[in-house]
């Protein structure tokens, strides 16, 4: 069954330090990859997508995600940490049966504090 | 303009009442969605919906009718609220072709007292 798994629940860093969010999924056939983030009382707002190609993707606010097929993994990394970046980042896969039975399997998030 | 709208953002109600939940989007997508954020902030897809017609209905009690009047809106409505209804409800849409990519409305937080 298709799964994604955010291992860290909770995560601190310091202003300007860097961050890596890990993402772990579980998907038979090529995935289509996601990062979405949540501030608080917010919507979720699309970072970046990984659907094919390069498996470096930049995003938006200075994120980027690597893509790792033999390690099943999709981590998101940026290399200075703002305080505007502190919320909840949650890494999702598209899971698609053809046709439009599209979904997108979402793991439990990590929630980002940022020391200053 | 807001991409995909829903409304009210808040919704507070007492048990055994009937409510809805409006969404439009003006992204000119085929495919909408609801899903749910419970308390945990886990997320998890409840309906979508293709051009007006029922894709996924992912065992989600009776009392949960979701409604596409065309395909540009997107209404929930539920019956008899239970107090384990109270969550974060998300609206989205998605473009063909990109796996489930989805852009989210602003959500709706329903209390259910």
């Amino acid at each position: 069954a298709q799964s994604v798994t955010q291992p860290d629940i909770h995560i601190t860093v310091s202003e300007g330090a860097s961050l890596e969010l890990r993402c772990n999924y579980s998907y038979g056939a090529t995935p289509y990859l996601f990062w979405y983030v949540q501030s608080p009382g917010q919507g979720l707002q699309l970072l970046l997508k990984y659907f094919s190609g390069d498996t470096l993707v930049q995003g938006i606010k200075g994120f980027e995600a690597e893509f790792k097929r033999s390690q099943s993994s999709f981590n998101l990394r940026k290399p200075s940490v703002h305080w505007s970046d502190a919320a909840e980042y949650f890494c999702a896969v598209g899971a698609i049966d053809g046709g439009a039975t599209n979904k997108l399997i979402f793991g439990t998030g990590t929630l980002l504090a940022v020391q200053p | 303009d807001t991409a995909v709208s829903q409304t009210p953002k808040y919704l507070v109600t007492q048990m055994g009442n009937d409510k809805s939940i409006k969404c439009e989007q003006n992204l000119g997508h085929d495919t909408m969605y609801w899903y749910k954020q419970d308390s945990k902030k886990f997320l998890k897809i409840m309906f979508s919906y293709n051009n007006k017609e029922l894709i996924i209905n992912e065992t989600v009690p009776n009392r949960f009718s979701p409604k596409s009047p065309d395909k540009a809106h997107l209404n929930l409505h539920i019956n008899s609220l239970e107090l384990g209804d109270s969550a974060v409800y998300f609206c989205a849409s998605s473009p063909p072709a990109r796996g489930a990519e989805a852009f989210f409305g602003q959500g709706t937080r329903l209390t259910v007292v």
